[in-house]
This record gives structure tokens, sequence and C-alpha cells, in this order.
């Protein structure tokens, strides 16, 4: 969707260093989720955000919401082979729908 | 609890054709999507509904129709099936808009020839 961007569109990382990735909307967003989706698979929810400057960690996995609630970043911390997929942004904008951005495709090599 | 369940998982249409894709969901979620996802465009929301009898436009509706009928039901039409429609279908669901996430069916993949 053009109202949520979301970059690097592809990275390659090796196992062990650090990476973000970044949410990006000109609306206000009124809940923001992190999805993984494994190659070929259904998405697996990771996080939600809704409140200005909030963030949460689950493992190696860190989001944030901004403090104008209009870009997010999931940082991953010494990655692994298992972080690889697809990661998905998604949001409420303050209707009904909840629309995605373009998607990060993660590759971890050893 | 089986959460969103989507029939078929595959399918082969030719140009012209039609099917209905079922997504059905357990939880007792008023809230449904339906996406369909292609290489690089990450996820696209076609239709969504948040209630029994209600559906509503998503960003990409053309081609298709939806129905929900039951509250725990809700099927995506394809009267007449197009090569650009060839991708993977994902049905959502969840329980009120705003603070709850998705839950995700497994995907259908439609091919059209």
């Amino acid at each position: 969707s053009q109202e949520l961007e979301q970059s690097p569109q592809s990275l390659i990382v090796q196992e062990g260093k650090n990476l973000t990735i970044n949410c990006t909307s000109s609306k206000t967003l009124y809940g923001l989720y992190w999805y993984k989706q494994k190659y070929g698979e259904g998405l697996i929810f990771l996080m939600m955000l809704q409140k200005g400057g909030e963030e949460k960690s689950h493992e190696k996995i860190t989001a944030k919401l901004d403090e104008k609630k209009q870009q997010s970043s999931l940082h991953i911390t010494a990655s692994q082979p298992s972080h690889a997929g697809i990661y998905l942004c998604g949001a409420d904008m303050g209707t009904d729908k909840l629309i995605f951005g373009t998607g990060t495709r993660l590759q971890v090599f050893p | 609890n089986a959460g969103v369940t989507q029939t078929p998982k595959f399918r082969v249409l030719k140009t012209g054709q039609s099917m209905t894709l079922l997504c059905a969901q357990d939880m007792n979620h008023e809230y449904m999507y339906w996406y369909r996802q292609d290489p690089g465009m990450g996820l696209r929301l076609i239709h969504y509904s948040v209630g029994e009898g209600t559906t509503a436009k998503g960003e990409v509706p053309d081609g298709y129709n939806v129905s929900r009928l039951k509250k725990q039901n809700f099927l995506l039409g394809l009267e007449s099936a197009a090569p650009s429609q060839t991708s993977v279908y994902f049905c959502a669901s969840r329980t009120v808009q705003g603070g709850s996430p998705l839950h995700f069916g497994n995907g259908t993949r439609l091919t059209v020839t």
C-alpha cells in the first residue's frame, strides 16, 4: 500500500549482525502490527504497538513506534538463520481497514 | 480450536471461469478481511466485513465479490477469473477495531491460466 512504506525491500545479513526494518506513513497510525512470514507459509503475529513512544521486545526482536505515531522500526539483535523470512508491518489508519506495507525479505547467511 | 480455515488450499482456473474461496473462523470475531499477496507487493486488502451482513471495499476490489451471510464465514468470489488474479489469497479475522491483531488463515494459492 502506498499509505504504508516499508524499507528496505530486501536485506541480506551475516549471522550475528544487527538489522533494522522501517515502516513509515504520512498519516497517524492508530495501531501498528508486525508480522513474520516464512517463505510459502502463513503469517505469524510478532508484536502490536499503539501508543506514541511505545517499545516492545520479544527475545531478540524489538519494535518501536515513534512519538508522532507515523513511523515504526523493527530491530533484530544478533540475527540467526531462524530470523529469515518476510517481515510485514500492518496498520490501523483510523478506519475499519487494516493495511500492510510491501514487506521486507530478510536472508541470514552463516 | 481451528482458528481461521481457508478452503481450498490450491486451485487452478482457466480464464473466464468462476470460483468461490471460503474462509471460516471459530473465534466469534466480528471483523473479517480478504487480502491478496503478490511478489514484492506485500498484502493488499480486497474486501472486508465488520459484521454479519456487511461488506466494504478495500484497496483492490475490482473483479471480486464477497458475502458475509453468517458471522463465522466470509466468502470471496471471482465471477470471471483473469490471469492478473493469479495470487496467494489470505483471509484474516479479529475481534474489534483497533487494538487487536489479525488472525490469518494459511492461504489459498490460485493460478489462472
